[in-house]
């Protein structure tokens, strides 16, 4: 069965770091671009970051360049998110997912994980 | 406020065709694939079109998408109770983003 299964949510404080990591079952993962989306309570969904199959390539949401960083360890079948100088406003559900196409960008996501919740909080 | 604008809300009795709209610019929807995502409360997004107008295999041809200029649309047709939800448009932006539309919530009356 295809699945991604995230991990590594927590409480952390204002300023802190944490490492998600999104685990990868059922499919060719390293021909894949992986996505992290997020969504805060009450609110929509929101981009993050994604990367490309071979880890070439990554992109980042404004709200968290420079903060954040994405990568991937095809050998394990895991992609991870480092999230650095953590703020009340990163406090969501964050979704790990994967593109429909192999060897694409594009924003087409056809997985998802159940998630894993980051809470920021003093 | 998202930079792709959809309508708050919609609404159409069981049965009946709805639309979305999803409005852009020439720097996301003019040239680029959109994709449409149906989120149920307290579950994941899910794909319901990719590409303008494909449909994943398991979404049934109710779901239908459309893409002119720089505005997208999703039609529902044989509206059933378990189309509530909210339902977002996607799609790269020429900032190297991806960006989601503000989401609309479908009530079936």
């Amino acid at each position: 069965e295809v699945q991604l299964v995230e991990s590594g949510g927590v409480g952390v404080q204002p300023g802190g770091s944490l490492r998600l990591s999104c685990a990868a079952f059922g499919f060719t993962f390293n021909d894949y671009t992986i996505h992290w989306v997020r969504q805060a309570p009450g609110k929509g969904p929101e981009w993050v970051s994604l990367i490309s199959w071979d880890g070439d390539n990554t992109f980042y949401a404004d709200s968290v360049k420079g903060r954040f960083t994405i990568s991937r360890d095809n050998s394990k079948n895991t992609v991870f998110l480092q999230m650095n100088t953590l703020t009340t406003e990163d406090t969501a559900l964050y979704y790990c997912t994967k593109g429909i196409d192999s060897g694409s960008f594009r924003p087409s996501m056809d997985v998802w994980g159940k998630g894993t919740t980051v809470t920021v909080s003093s | 406020q998202s930079v792709l604008t959809q309508p708050p809300s919609v609404s159409a009795a069981a049965g009946q065709k709805v639309t979305i709209s999803c409005s852009g610019s020439s720097s996301n929807i003019g040239n680029n694939y959109v994709s449409w995502y149906q989120q149920v409360p307290g579950t994941a997004p899910k794909l319901l079109i990719y590409d303008n107008n494909k449909r994943p295999s398991g979404i049934p041809d109710r779901f239908s998408g459309s893409k002119s200029g720089t505005s997208a649309t999703l039609g529902i047709t044989g509206l059933q109770t378990g189309d509530e939800a909210d339902y977002y448009c996607v799609t790269w932006d020429s900032s190297l983003t991806v960006l989601f539309g503000g989401g609309t919530k479908l009530t079936v009356l």
